[in-house]
């Protein structure tokens, strides 16, 4: 079974605090997304990285993926209360047949 | 923009009776997914399904669960007999035949808002 454990499970900030999430398997996957979930919704798609050792950057977010492609980070600069919400990564694993979720990170952005 | 919708949005059952939730993923998209997500925990994945037969189940997904894809459009899960335990969200979510590295498919999940399910 691949296991994807999120750390923080929980974050309570002020706003403009920067922040990272982790995100760690024993499992290699051939790539990585992180997903954002807001309360009543699906989750919706940030980014995938494919490569290890890539990073992406999405405004203020950046996500890494770890050279031997079992963790990932996203990091967040100066956060805001925008940014609340269920953060997921989810794994993809070699010939996809499925998405593997992590354990999550809820946010708290204060103002 | 083209979207996963799911019906209905809230059910509410009593146990040992069957459920259909259905979706319609979008329209191009030739992988079709459901996952269920129970009340504060995670998002955990029931089966795939591609080219009209299901590509890989979770234990989850055991002999009261059954998907089916009746029309070309419409995508079923169906719970025969439902259980206390069976509550969730359950998210119906599509994605294109995008073949990356190591031939994984790269593409993104598209996912629905979500069919509440209590079982009462």
């Amino acid at each position: 079974t691949q296991l994807l454990e999120q750390s923080p499970q929980f974050l309570s900030i002020q706003e403009g605090e920067n922040l990272t999430v982790y995100c760690n398997s024993s499992s290699v996957f051939s790539s990585l997304q992180w997903y954002r979930q807001e309360p009543g919704e699906g989750p919706v798609l940030l980014v995938t990285v494919v490569t290890g050792g890539e990073v992406k950057k999405l405004k203020r977010l950046t996500f890494q993926f770890g050279d031997a492609r079992k963790d990932s980070s996203l990091h967040i600069t100066a956060a805001q209360p925008g940014d609340t919400g269920l953060y997921l990564c989810a794994g993809v694993n070699t010939g996809f047949q499925k998405l593997v979720f992590g354990t999550g990170t809820r946010l708290l952005v204060s103002p | 923009e083209p979207e996963v919708t799911q019906t209905p949005s809230h059910q509410v059952t009593q146990m040992g009776q069957e459920v259909i939730l259905r979706c319609v993923p979008i329209s191009n998209h030739l992988y079709f997914y459901w996952y269920r997500q129970i009340l504060g925990q995670k998002v955990e994945f029931l089966v795939s399904f591609y080219n009209n037969e299901i590509s890989e189940k979770s234990e989850i997904f055991d002999d009261q669960f059954s998907v089916e894809r009746p029309d070309g459009s419409n995508f079923t899960l169906k719970i025969r007999s439902t259980k206390l335990e069976d509550s969730a969200m359950y998210f119906c979510a599509s994605s294109e035949a995008l073949r990356g590295r190591f031939g994984a498919n790269t593409g993104e999940l598209f996912f629905g808002e979500g069919s509440r399910l209590t079982v009462l």
